[in-house]
């Protein structure tokens, strides 16, 4: 599986967009980009993937780069509950996910 | 759905004592996944279930861990003779197994300390 890069803390004000980085360069063809994301003493959750062509769901959008060497995770209005390690995965092994050490997100009021 | 179960929530136990815990998946999943995490640590894979049949063992499954899905329904992960070094919260998902791009569910795992 292609080798993530995310930052490793960021910080956002509550009500405005969040902005997650991630970036994957030897990612190949058939190899899906996930977002995962930890609240604190929980498991993690599922956000949303993407092969190709962005995605939005009811939770976030995930834009990838044309060459999809980086992708970006938008969570359109963050809330405090947002407050979360959130994890870019990417796997062509429907499987096994390899998590990184994540981007931990603080959203302040 | 119900979410994915786990059970117990937390363990203390004493080193050398055998710990059993045990997972039950979303009922119509067919894959049952067992991961652990160590603190400050993303989530690392041991062992991976399709319905009743064990498909892949991490090699962070040491032969002192034994994991076992019975009918393709709930998951046990066992661990023998426990050492200090085993002390992570043990976490079990479960997915329906489409051919890529599927979702995992996780479940809120099960804290071990050992002393």
């Amino acid at each position: 599986d292609a080798k993530t890069t995310q930052p490793p803390s960021m910080d956002c004000a509550e009500g405005r967009a969040a902005n997650l980085p991630c970036n994957h360069s030897t990612i190949s063809g058939n190899e899906y980009v996930y977002w995962y994301r930890q609240i604190h003493s929980q498991g993690p959750q599922y956000i949303i993937h993407g092969l190709k062509n962005n995605e939005t769901n009811e939770m976030a959008s995930l834009i990838i780069t044309e060459d999809r060497k980086s992708s970006t995770l938008i969570l359109p209005h963050a809330t405090l509950r947002d407050t979360a390690v959130y994890y870019c995965i990417v796997r062509i092994y429907d499987y096994k996910l390899s998590f990184g050490a994540g981007t931990t997100v603080t959203v302040r009021a | 759905d119900t979410g994915v179960s786990q059970n117990p929530r937390h363990k203390i136990t004493k080193r050398g004592q055998n710990v059993t815990f045990r997972c039950d998946p979303i009922s119509e999943h067919n894959r049952l996944y067992w991961y652990r995490q160590t603190l400050g640590q993303g989530p690392e894979f041991l062992t991976y279930f399709q319905n009743e049949a064990q498909l892949e063992k991490s090699r962070l499954l040491s032969d002192r861990f034994s994991a076992e899905r019975p009918k393709g329904s709930f998951s046990t992960l066992e661990i023998q003779r426990t050492e200090q070094g085993d002390s992570a919260m043990y976490l079990c998902a479960s997915s329906l197994g489409r051919a890529g791009g599927e979702k995992l569910f996780f479940g809120s795992g099960t804290q071990l300390s050992v002393l």
